[in-house]
């Protein structure tokens, strides 16, 4: 099982509906999640970060977790052609042997149609 | 401006002639990682550091080395190059936190290389 788990999509959402990203995590331990959205040919960029369970909303973003059920999420709101991306969820595992290391699942195609 | 600048970005080399990807960041970050990004496979971790003389394995640190002497600089070397590290290679850093990393990563605009 692998230990940050996205479904590939691609996800197709029309202009203005909702999108919604889905991230499982493995490890219990795990303290820190994070969004990050990457344009083809780009580098990955920092959308959100939650630490604690339930939502957090910045913007047209709300980050969603249930350490539970060791699952993520990011919904987008008013979706927008220019959202159209690579949507990468990435975990940092607990301490010990494995502080400093950063898993990031195999990232969602997200394209947003007018 | 704030910046982690990768060294080449584009490489097309043959199989065992060594080389190095140079990375240098001027943010003052203590951490610093290399990752690979494979089509399907997201980012894979090979190596992260924590601070000058501090490195550890990622999970993919099969046929790489780092070394961390300098604060700013976190080259990945490749000794001996193989067909099966034709990938894009990114380059990161970050102020770590309590939890290891808990902050934002910097990435550099990644080096695309080729192993023939």
């Amino acid at each position: 099982q692998k230990e940050v788990e996205q479904n590939s999509g691609p996800l197709s959402v029309p202009e203005g509906a909702i999108a919604s990203l889905n991230c499982t995590y493995s490890d219990r331990g795990s303290q820190s999640f994070f969004w990050y959205r990457q344009y083809s040919g780009k580098s990955p960029e920092l959308i959100m970060f939650i630490y604690s369970n339930g939502d957090k909303e910045d913007g047209r973003f709300t980050a969603q977790l249930n350490k539970a059920s060791q699952y993520v999420s990011l919904l987008i709101r008013d979706s927008q052609p220019s959202d159209s991306a690579t949507y990468l969820c990435a975990v940092n595992s607990a301490g010990g042997t494995s502080y400093g290391k950063l898993t990031f699942g195999q990232g969602t195609i997200l394209t947003v149609h007018p | 401006e704030a910046q982690v600048t990768q060294n080449p970005r584009y490489l097309i080399t043959v199989t065992g002639k060594k080389l190095t990807v140079t990375c240098s960041q001027n943010m003052n970050h203590e951490y610093m990682s290399w990752y690979r990004q494979d089509p399907g496979l997201g980012l894979r971790q090979i190596y992260y550091s924590m601070n000058v003389e501090v490195t550890d394995k990622g999970d993919v640190p099969e046929g790489y080395k780092v070394s961390r002497k300098e604060k700013r600089n976190f080259p990945l070397i490749l000794e001996s190059p193989s067909p099966n590290q034709t990938s894009l290679y990114f380059c990161a850093s970050s102020f770590p936190g309590l939890a290891g990393v808990d902050g934002e990563l910097f990435f550099g605009e990644g080096s695309r290389l080729t192993v023939l």
